[in-house]
């Protein structure tokens, strides 16, 4: 069963924040967040393991909550570049020994100046 | 430079002929990945492969047939069984001998399959 991605589309301005939410039914071992542009290939932007530790680099950060199943994308002051698909892609214990990711349906976030 | 490439980038065939669609990888990734790609969709696992000549189908293998001869190629074939072929088709690859937990899939720049 596939995690399931909220909302499922979000327009922002320029400088505004958005939280990209991926919930799955099953226990989680990993969760891996991607970004895809219309008609290309999706670009990863993190990995986060379970014990709930958040990441980030630059206004792009992410979390991890175990007890929820639940992994959260945040974008902070948006850039017109961040406009694309975000997919969030988990593993379970079983299928992470072969690098086996379920993907959400994707969320579709639209940058405006 | 080390990477994934698909070819071709769009492909076109008649419905009753299979097409093969073709993955390479210089990164000397253990495991590689076949996945579908519909309108507005996320992506879903046909194929996947651990090791050279092994490989377990995924969640939609119906109608496709892979091969893993050698470690950097991972060929897809969309047969005439597959109903509805028309797609984006994406490859992926991963390294799975790290100590620390599942690493990252890379992806190449797909193919984009329509069936006249």
């Amino acid at each position: 069963q596939q995690p399931v991605q909220s909302p499922q589309a979000v327009i922002l301005r320029e400088g505004e924040d958005a939280v990209i939410n991926c919930s799955s039914s099953k226990a989680l071992y990993s969760v891996h967040w991607y970004r895809q542009k219309h008609g290309e290939a999706p670009v990863f932007l993190m990995i986060l393991l379970k014990g709930g530790e958040q990441k980030g680099h630059e206004k792009i950060s992410a979390s991890f909550n175990e007890k929820k199943q639940q992994s959260s994308l945040y974008l902070t002051a948006s850039q017109l570049s961040y406009s694309g698909t975000y997919f969030c892609g988990t593993t379970t214990a079983s299928s992470t020994s072969y690098g086996k990711l379920t993907f959400g349906q994707g969320t579709i976030l639209t940058v405006h100046p | 430079d080390g990477g994934i490439t698909q070819s071709p980038k769009y492909l076109f065939r008649k419905e009753g002929q299979n097409v093969t669609l073709s993955c390479e990888q210089n990164l000397n990734h253990d495991a590689m990945y076949w996945y579908r790609q519909d309108p507005g969709q996320g992506l879903r696992l046909i194929y996947y492969s651990q090791i050279v000549n092994d490989f377990q189908k995924g969640d939609i293998a119906e109608g496709y047939s892979v091969s893993r001869e050698k470690k950097e190629s991972f060929p897809l074939t969309v047969t005439s069984a597959q109903k509805n072929p028309t797609a984006f088709y994406l490859c992926a690859s991963t390294d799975l001998s790290g100590q620390g937990g599942p690493d990252t899939q890379y992806f190449g720049p797909g193919t984009r399959l329509t069936v006249l």
